[in-house]
């Protein structure tokens, strides 16, 4: 059975950092891609970041660029995202998703098949 | 960037109806497209992927259908497990965008 733990949300002040962490379990980690997803409270889903499966490939959305860095460990199964310089608008649930990787048209293209209960940060002084 | 818009943000429907959830984006993305449930204080679920491929372990009361820039996701006969918001996405190009959510909610 495909698990997904988040873990390493909490409170913390404008400016401040905190690093997520996902544990994986009942699949290959290594060889897939990975996501972070976040929703604010009682909004949609935002996609932030992605990682391939051999770090290779990292993509991160507009809003995170430059103070979120995604990261994986293969050998402990795990993804990761440092967030720095954070801001009362990441405050949300983060959650992290197993990216399945399908051939379409002669291109890889990547949805999410399996997700994270969820983390959640909260930034407020 | 692609932009997901979904109608309508809320679906009111009685144990039973069919209900009709639209997507569409703002640029064609063939049909890379997946839709995802999600119920109060649970993470989203995967219902839909490639527009139309019921994803593992998908009853078949769910079914999608659409490509390019117009997607629809179909509900036949809804249950009282089925009321939750309904996410549209789009995975053929970076950033991968969410459109804003459909509710079912109870008539």
């Amino acid at each position: 059975e495909v698990q997904l733990v988040e873990s390493g949300g909490g409170l913390v002040k404008p400016g401040g950092s905190l690093r997520l962490s996902c544990a994986a379990s009942g699949f290959t980690f290594s060889s897939y891609s990975m996501n972070w997803v976040r929703q604010a409270p009682g909004k949609g889903l935002e996609w932030v970041s992605s990682i391939s499966s051999s770090s290779s490939y990292i993509y991160y959305a507009d809003s995170v660029k430059g103070r979120f860095t995604i990261s994986r460990d293969n050998a402990k199964n795990s993804l990761y995202l440092q967030m720095n310089s954070l801001r009362a608008e990441d405050t949300a649930v983060y959650y992290c998703a197993r990216a399945k990787s399908i051939a379409v048209a002669g291109t890889r293209v990547y949805y999410f098949d399996y997700w994270g209960q969820g983390t959640l940060v909260t930034v407020s002084s | 960037e692609i932009v997901m818009t979904q109608s309508p943000a809320t679906l009111s429907v009685s144990p039973g109806e069919r209900a009709t959830l639209s997507c569409r984006a703002s640029q064609s993305v063939s049909s890379n497209l997946a839709w995802y449930q999600q119920k109060p204080g649970q993470a989203p679920r995967l219902l839909i992927y490639g527009a139309s491929t019921r994803a593992t372990g998908i009853p078949a009361r769910f079914s999608g259908s659409g490509s390019g820039t117009e997607f629809t996701l179909t509900i036949s006969s809804l249950q009282s497990e089925d009321f939750a918001v309904y996410y549209c996405q789009q995975y053929n190009n970076w950033p991968k965008t969410f459109g804003p959510g459909t509710k079912v909610d109870i008539k």
